[in-house]
């Protein structure tokens, strides 16, 4: 079965270090991959997506992430965190074929002053 | 520009009583789905439609109904709530081009006491 692995529940950085949220997902000929952010009492915003053209993937607000199929892996990254930053960050995969995403639970980014 | 639309935000509901969750969007979608999210969870799908007139079930549908007369309009009924129903519900919409990303409501937050 198809799968997305969030390694992390929860991350706390400070402000002004890096961010990393890793995923892993189950191997698949062409998978879609994106990465969706959650403020909270609000719906889930795009971040980026990464759908087989270049592997290191530029999205909003500074993220970014690599698709390394060989580690079946799509982390999440940021060099720097902002207070604006303290979310909860959803990975999530599109397989082809299939019309539904797979989502991961979930990692909750907590941004000290 | 409106997006999707989720009415109401919030609702509490007794055991047994039935209610519509409203979603409407103005991006001419053909694909819209309703998740449903519970704390510490990822999203999970109870119905998607693939364009008016066409539904089709996901991966919790039980206790739920839905039903797709125009493109725009996607309701989700609940017949007999109950309270493993209380959760964040949200519903989403995408273009039918394949692997593209989907658009989020905000949700409607309901309990069932």
């Amino acid at each position: 079965a198809q799968s997305v692995t969030q390694l992390d529940s929860h991350v706390s950085v400070s402000e002004g270090t890096p961010v990393l949220l890793r995923c892993n997902y189950s191997s698949s000929y062409s998978p879609s991959l994106f990465w969706y952010v959650q403020h909270p009492n609000k719906g889930l915003q795009l971040l980026l997506k990464y759908t087989s053209a270049a592997t290191l993937v530029k999205g909003i607000n500074g993220f970014e992430a690599e698709f390394k199929k060989s580690e079946t892996s799509f982390h999440l990254t940021k060099p720097s965190a902002h207070m604006s930053d303290a979310a909860e960050y959803f990975c999530v995969v599109s397989y082809t074929g299939r019309r539904a995403l797979t989502f991961g639970s979930g990692t909750r980014l907590q941004v000290q002053p | 520009n409106a997006g999707v639309t989720q009415t109401p935000k919030f609702r509490i509901l007794k055991i047994g009583q039935s209610m519509t969750l409203q979603c409407t969007q103005d991006m001419n979608h053909n694909y819209m789905y309703w998740y449903r999210q519970d704390p510490g969870m990822g999203l999970k799908l109870i119905y998607y439609s693939v364009g008016a007139g066409i539904t089709d079930k996901g991966e919790v549908p039980n206790g739920y109904n839905v039903s797709r007369s125009t493109t725009e309009d996607f309701p989700l009924r609940l017949e007999l709530a109950a309270p493993s129903q209380t959760s964040v519900y949200f519903c989403a919409t995408r273009t039918g081009t394949v692997n593209q990303p989907q658009h989020f409501g905000d949700g409607t937050r309901l309990s069932i006491l």
